[in-house]
């Protein structure tokens, strides 16, 4: 079976601070990993896919297969990266994807 | 740009209604997707559907049913409407590039 797993509920960092968002996982196999945002009132966006290895809105996520981690991570937080985020899952192909319980990030002035 | 519509972003009902929850996508996606989505939950796979009239179970499907027949279109049933299915309901489809994209949500009250 398929996992993910957020740790933190919430993570509270004051802005200019870095910020690592954790997400552990569970496959047999290949997966597929994802980061998914939702800001307030907004809906569930895409941030970021292991395959495409880039960097959006300055976060970045490495995955690795011997922790079967695929945390995510910014130099310097900003007020306006504070929203809830979901580390997703999926298998080859067609795939459902499998969310974790999500981390709220609040950052500080 | 895809487009998820849910026909209504705010429901109340009452207990033991039928309830129907609609999707529509513009952009011709075999795949689509409801989820619901609980604080301290995630979010959780109702139904899913890889093609018109084809539906398979997600992870918590009972109290749930589901009707797929336009490509565009993806309803989520509520047989009964029972108040531990107070939530928000996502759904979402998925093109060929395996991107989903989600609709704003429709936050269901049972009363």
């Amino acid at each position: 079976a398929q996992r993910v797993t957020q740790p933190e509920k919430l993570l509270s960092v004051f802005k200019g601070a870095p910020v690592e968002l954790k997400c552990n996982y569970s496959y047999s196999g290949s997966p597929e990993l994802f980061w998914y945002v939702q800001y307030s009132r907004q809906r569930l966006q895409l941030l970021l896919r292991h395959i495409s290895r880039e960097s959006i809105k300055g976060f970045t996520a490495d995955l690795n297969k011997g922790e079967t981690s695929f945390h995510l991570k910014k130099p310097f937080a900003q007020e306006e990266d504070s929203a809830m985020y979901y580390c997703a899952l999926s298998g080859p192909g067609y795939s459902t994807l499998t969310f974790g319980k999500g981390t709220m990030l609040l950052v500080s002035p | 740009d895809v487009k998820v519509t849910q026909s209504s972003r705010y429901l109340v009902k009452r207990t033991g209604e039928k309830v129907f929850l609609e999707c529509v996508q513009d952009m011709d996606h075999e795949n689509m997707f409801w989820y619901r989505q609980d604080p301290g939950l995630g979010l959780r796979l109702i139904y899913f559907s890889y093609d018109v009239k084809m539906k398979e179970k997600g992870d918590i499907p009972e109290g749930y049913s589901v009707s797929r027949e336009k490509k565009e279109r993806f309803s989520l049933i509520l047989e009964s409407a029972s108040t531990n299915q107070t939530s928000m309901y996502l759904c979402a489809s998925r093109g060929h590039n395996y991107g989903y994209t989600f609709g704003s949500g429709t936050r269901l009250t049972v009363v």
